[in-house]
């Protein structure tokens, strides 16, 4: 167990809809950050907030967006949900303790599209 | 932005065979070089890490090496068990302090026969 908790673990919802992916830090993180790993596919890094603030971006469409809030979870928000976004959602924190670098991913939240 | 490519995308060894994934990254900013090792459904975990000032570190059975010059990095696995079987992603990130952009390889499945 990595301490990043991840809900819900399995969503199916319609294409059109919108749906919100939640994630806690361990305890002392800092950071999170948002993953998508499609089927076969490698981590596509989405976004990185530190604090309450964005610092890095990556491969975020527009339709997704992102908040950390002051207790430090964080919010991925999926809208107008394509066939394609149907994938594993992984959520990872760090900066706590230990080394500032290394990544603790959470288990993930499957979404399927239909 | 940094483009991490990995090779090869499958690999199957014998029980007790080495196993050698290959890694290259673009962007000469990278500091971080981190391998994780995701099992069937599961979340991706952290296995060993090094970083730009090091050129090899050793774990036990598992050791990477860093050529800077050449942009490339390596994971090498002895004496592999067949529980060593999953998918290995390497990663680069041009890390500055709580700012990460990590870069994950499209993966590479390892398979050992027993």
């Amino acid at each position: 167990d990595s301490g990043v908790t991840q809900t819900p673990k399995h969503l199916i919802t319609a294409t059109g809809q919108r749906v919100t992916l939640r994630c806690s830090p361990r305890s002392g993180d800092l950071s999170v950050y948002w993953y998508q790993q499609s089927l076969d596919q490698g981590l596509q890094f989405l976004i990185q907030y530190y604090n309450g603030e964005e610092r890095a971006k990556g491969n975020i469409l527009e339709r997704f967006s992102a908040q950390q809030f002051p207790d430090l979870h964080s919010e991925l928000n999926l809208s107008s949900l394509e066939l394609g976004d149907s994938a594993l959602y992984f959520c990872a924190s760090s900066g706590g303790q230990g080394s500032d670098y290394e990544q603790y991913f959470g288990p993930g939240t499957r979404l399927t599209v239909t | 932005g940094e483009n991490v490519e990995q090779h090869p995308s499958t690999l199957s060894v014998q029980e007790g065979d080495s196993a050698v994934i290959k890694c290259t990254y673009s962007d000469s900013a990278s500091n971080y070089f981190p391998w994780y090792k995701q099992e069937l459904g599961k979340r991706p975990q952290l296995i060993i890490d090094i970083r730009s000032n090091v050129g090899e570190k050793k774990d036990q059975r598992i050791a990477v090496t860093l050529n800077k010059t050449a942009k490339h990095f390596s994971l090498h696995i002895t004496e592999t068990q067949p529980e060593d079987s999953a998918v290995y992603f390497c990663a680069a990130d041009p890390y500055i302090y709580n700012n990460n952009d990590m870069r994950f390889g499209a993966g590479t499945r390892l398979t050992v026969k027993p």
